[in-house]
């Protein structure tokens, strides 16, 4: 089983839609857990972070479910600038080191 | 503020030759310091970390070496490229005991 699990998509929705993602991580020991957000042949880029109690910035939300192991992003009113893949990120076991999921690739249509 | 540089961005190199990739960042001191690759419509595989001068980890095994010669440069090289090293390379730092990571722009190696 992977350390970081999600559906590689893609995800095709019309402008305006939510749409939302989940992805599962091995590791029960995990501590931290991001979103990071990845343009097509660009580097990632932090989208946010996830606390326990879960978070919003503006249109999305991120929350987190220790007990099934997984966390989630939910996009709300979605923009065509929001098409790209977006990357689950979880603390390894060892220390701080950081495992990234494959990815989940979104395509928001006109 | 801190900066992350990241060169060559781009390069087309035949099987055998040899590679350098560097990697440097601006504004911090004693930053952990990664080299990534991402192989087409794959995820980030971690290949080194570095958390201070001459300090390297290596988590897969291959024909690839990192170096950390000063605090805040680090540079991935291969003595023979195999056709399996194409890829996007991407160094990332991040402060000692912090998580996020911030990317380079990344280096896109295609191995003819």
């Amino acid at each position: 089983r992977k350390e970081v699990e999600q559906d590689p998509g893609p995800f095709n929705v019309p402008e305006g839609a939510t749409v939302a993602f989940n992805c599962t991580y091995s590791n029960s020991a995990s501590q931290s857990f991001f979103w990071y957000r990845q343009d097509c042949r660009k580097e990632p880029k932090l989208l946010m972070s996830v606390y326990s109690s879960g978070n919003e910035d503006g249109r999305f939300t991120a929350q987190l479910n220790r007990a099934s192991q997984y966390i989630s992003l939910l996009i709300r009113d979605s923009k065509l600038s929001d098409s790209a893949t977006y990357l689950c990120v979880v603390n390894s076991n060892a220390g701080n080191m950081l495992t990234f999921g494959g990815g989940t690739r979104l395509m928001v249509k006109p | 503020s801190q900066t992350i540089h990241q060169w060559p961005a781009t390069l087309v190199q035949p099987v055998g030759s040899p590679l350098s990739l560097e990697c440097t960042v601006e504004g911090t001191s004693n930053p952990n310091l990664y080299w990534y690759r991402q192989a087409a419509g794959r995820g980030l595989q971690l290949l080194f970390y570095s958390v201070g001068i001459g300090q390297i980890s290596s988590e897969v095994p291959q024909n690839l070496s990192a170096s950390r010669p000063q605090d805040r440069q680090f540079i991935l090289s291969s003595k023979k490229l195999l056709l399996s090293d194409s890829g996007f390379y991407l160094c990332a730092w991040n402060a000692a005991g912090a998580n996020v990571l911030t990317f380079g722009a990344g280096s896109r190696l295609t191995v003819l």
